[in-house]
């Protein structure tokens, strides 16, 4: 079955490290995205990409880096920039970018719920 | 301000009631999905709208582009229904996300 695989469920990360989220699709969709969940308040995007090699600064940017090297594949790395990283981070997919939007078009990962002890 | 608005915020039902959510938008939209949210965190698209009217199942989902307003209702709410249900605006160029509706359905 086509999907979206975030892994993993839950990580845990001591103050002043690096750690990276991965996101594996397989629905052979152009775009991908990170979103960042924090309690009452609603999804915010961190970086997008519409194509291999080439992604953008979402409205949260600030303290992570991505890389698209693979259409399949979507990686987020949480730097020691970022003050605040505890969160539930989701990974999107949807087909040809934000302007197509099938009734599946747009398909969630399980999330990945980050803590910095 | 955000710029999608849901109401209400939580909800609890008892089995087999009617349940509404609502959500209000202030951007011109291309489409607005009404996702929902597992305990877990995984979310699914449950509807992607631009107009009118769309049914699956027991959910149903309507809107009103003239009054930037869409309404998520489930008939005869079972236990399992028990989520967030989070209402999400695309402008065309980015999705905008509401802060989600905690249902939670008492058998």
């Amino acid at each position: 079955d086509g999907g979206i695989t975030q892994s993993p469920k839950y990580l845990f990360r001591k103050e002043g490290q690096n750690v990276t989220l991965s996101c594996e699709q397989n629905l052979n969709h152009d775009a991908m995205y990170w979103y960042r969940q924090d309690p009452g308040q609603g999804l915010r995007l961190i970086y997008y990409s519409q194509i291999v090699n080439d992604f953008q600064k979402g409205d949260i940017a600030e303290g992570y880096s991505v890389s698209r090297e693979k259409k399949e594949s979507f990686p987020l790395t949480v730097t020691s920039a970022q003050k605040n990283p505890t969160a539930f981070y989701l990974c999107a997919s949807s087909i040809e970018g934000s302007d197509t939007l099938g009734y599946y078009g747009y398909t969630f990962g399980s999330g990945t719920r980050l803590t910095v002890v | 301000k955000n710029e999608v608005e849901q109401s209400p915020q939580n909800l609890t039902a008892q089995e087999g009631e009617f349940i509404t959510i609502n959500c209000s938008y202030s951007v011109g939209i291309s489409a607005l999905h009404w996702l929902q949210q597992h305990p877990g965190g995984g979310i699914v698209s449950l509807f992607m709208l631009s107009s009118g009217k769309k049914k699956h199942g027991r959910l149903i989902a309507t809107i009103n582009i003239q009054e930037k307003h869409s309404s998520l209702h489930i008939t005869a709410s079972h236990p399992r229904d028990s989520a967030v249900y989070i209402c999400a605006v695309h402008d065309g160029n980015q999705f905008y996300f509401g802060t989600g509706t905690s249902l939670t359905v008492i058998p």
